[in-house]
C-alpha cells in the first residue's frame, strides 16, 4: 500500500543550496507531517498542516518552509541547507475517523547536506 | 522538555518470553495513546492505538492504559525474534482539540533465539 510517497527516497547536496522534499499521500487525511529523526533526539517535528492551506510551525521549524495548496501535497523546503539539516526526513498523514485516530508514515527521505 | 518518556533500552528477551515496553507521559488531558514498531532504516508504523483504561487487545499485543497514574505499556506475547524492533509511544495531548501527537525517543527490543 503506497498511501504515502516521499520524493527523493536519497539526497546528497551542499550547504547553501535550496532543497524541496516530496510528500504526496493517496488517501483524504485532513493533517500532514514533517518529522526529522536523527541519533539521540528521535522524531522531531518540523511543520505540520491541518488541512489545504492551513500549516503551523512544529517543535524545530527553523531553516525550513511548508505549502498545501492541495490536501495531498505537502513539499518540505530547506532553504539554505545546512549540515545540521542531514537527517532522515519522515512526511506523515493522519486525523480521526470513525473515532479513531491514525496516522501514517511515508518511506522517509535520507538527506545528507556535504 | 519531553512530554512522554521511555527507557531508550535496549530491552534483551529471549524468545518465546512477554516483551514489556512502558511510556509515560506528563498531560493528565490527553485522550490518544500510540504504540509504534520502527525496524532499522524503514518508517514507523502504528501498531496499536488505545484511548480508556484498561487493556486492549490485538493477536500478540497487549496495550494497557492507565490514566491515574499517567502510563501506557505495551506487552509482547510470545516474542519472536522478528520483533525486534524500536518502539515508540506517541501521545496525543489535549489541546484544542487539534490532532498533534507526541512521541517518546522509543525502545529498542532485541529478542534473542
Amino acid at each position: 500500500d503506497a498511501g504515502i510517497t516521499q520524493s527523493p527516497r536519497y539526497k546528497i547536496t551542499e550547504t547553501g543550496r535550496q532543497v524541496t522534499l516530496m510528500c504526496h499521500q493517496t488517501w483524504s487525511h485532513s493533517y500532514m507531517f514533517w518529522y526529522r529523526q536523527d541519533l539521540g533526539h528521535g522524531l522531531r517535528l518540523i511543520y505540520y498542516s491541518a488541512a489545504a492551506d492551513i500549516t503551523d510551525k512544529g517543535e524545530v521549524p527553523d531553516g525550513y518552509v511548508v505549502s498545501r495548496s492541495k490536501t495531498e501535497n505537502f513539499p518540505l523546503t530547506l532553504e539554505s541547507a545546512t549540515r545540521s539539516q542531514t537527517s532522515v526526513y519522515f512526511c506523515a498523514a493522519g486525523g480521526r475517523r470513525g473515532g479513531t485516530d491514525t496516522q501514517y508514515f511515508g518511506p522517509g527521505t535520507r538527506l545528507t547536506v556535504l | 522538555q519531553k512530554e512522554v518518556e521511555q527507557n531508550s533500552g535496549p530491552l534483551s528477551v529471549p524468545e518465546g518470553a512477554i516483551a514489556s515496553l512502558n511510556c509515560t507521559y506528563s498531560d493528565r488531558g490527553s485522550q490518544s495513546f500510540f504504540w509504534y514498531r520502527q525496524y532499522s532504516g524503514k518508517s514507523p508504523e502504528l501498531i496499536m492505538s488505545i484511548y480508556s483504561n484498561g487493556d486492549k487487545e490485538d493477536g500478540r499485543f497487549t496495550a494497557q492504559l492507565n490514566k491515574a497514574s499517567q502510563y501506557v505499556s505495551l506487552l509482547i506475547r510470545d516474542s519472536q525474534p522478528s520483533d525486534s524492533a524500536t518502539y515508540l509511544c506517541a501521545v496525543r495531548l489535549a489541546s484544542g482539540g487539534s490532532y498533534i501527537p507526541t512521541f517518546g525517543r522509543g525502545t529498542s527490543l532485541i529478542v534473542h533465539p
